[in-house]
């Protein structure tokens, strides 16, 4: 089945390390975008691509860095300069944005705790 | 800043009840509006997409509007179900993506 693929789904890390987050997409979907989720703030968006070799910071994109080598994954590695780092993060991909713009999906998510 | 709200932000009803969801957007270069759910712990499920040229959309027992000159869309449920319990999330895609923050609702039976 198509869909997209988080993963690790829970991951522990200490303070000062980095982690890196897995999602992977089978859709042929070009775009493809990475949320932080907390409570009572809704989605943020941390960065997004929209080609292959092409990506551009979102809303919340300090700490964080990504890389877009392959049309099917977006790693999103969160960095030790990331004060706040425990939240749940979602990948999502669509056709990109347009007159005839897709639907947008989402994977299961991963939950980062910092100990 | 554009803007999508979502009101209410919780809701409770009995089972068999039919329900309205609100969400309001400020970006008038609306291209689409999704409806998603949300379950505890887990990822955005869509449930419907209205391009900008359609008025509405329905699957099974959910209906979705788009008024784009107010700026308004609906998610009508009926005859909820407990199983209806989650999140469910409004997001335009327009000059950006922007989501709102969601209306909880809850089914009893």
């Amino acid at each position: 089945d198509g869909g997209i693929t988080q993963s690790p789904k829970y991951l522990f890390r200490k303070e000062g390390q980095n982690v890196t987050l897995s999602c992977e997409q089978n859709l042929n979907h070009d775009a493809m975008y990475w949320y932080r989720q907390d409570p009572g703030q809704g989605l943020r968006l941390i960065y997004y691509s929209q080609i292959v070799n092409d990506f551009q910071k979102g809303d919340i994109a300090e700490g964080y860095s990504v890389s877009r080598e392959k049309k099917e994954s977006f790693p999103l590695t969160v960095t030790s300069a990331q004060k706040n780092p425990t939240a749940f993060y979602l990948c999502a991909s669509r056709i990109p944005r347009g007159p005839n713009t897709g639907e947008l999906f989402f994977g299961e998510g991963s939950r980062l705790t910092v100990l | 800043k554009q803007e999508v709200t979502q009101i209410p932000a919780a809701l409770s009803v009995p089972e068999g009840e039919n329900l309205v969801l609100n969400c309001s957007f400020t970006d008038s270069a609306i291209y689409n509006l999704q409806w998603f759910r949300q379950d505890p712990g887990k990822g955005l499920t869509s449930l419907l997409l209205i391009q900008s040229s359609q008025r509405e959309q329905t699957s099974g027992r959910l209906n979705a509007s788009l008024d784009k000159s107010s700026g308004r869309s609906t998610l009508y449920i009926a005859a909820s179900q407990p199983g209806d319990s989650a999140t469910y999330l409004c997001a335009q895609a327009g000059t950006a993506l922007i989501f709102g923050k969601g209306t909880t609702l809850s089914v009893s039976s």
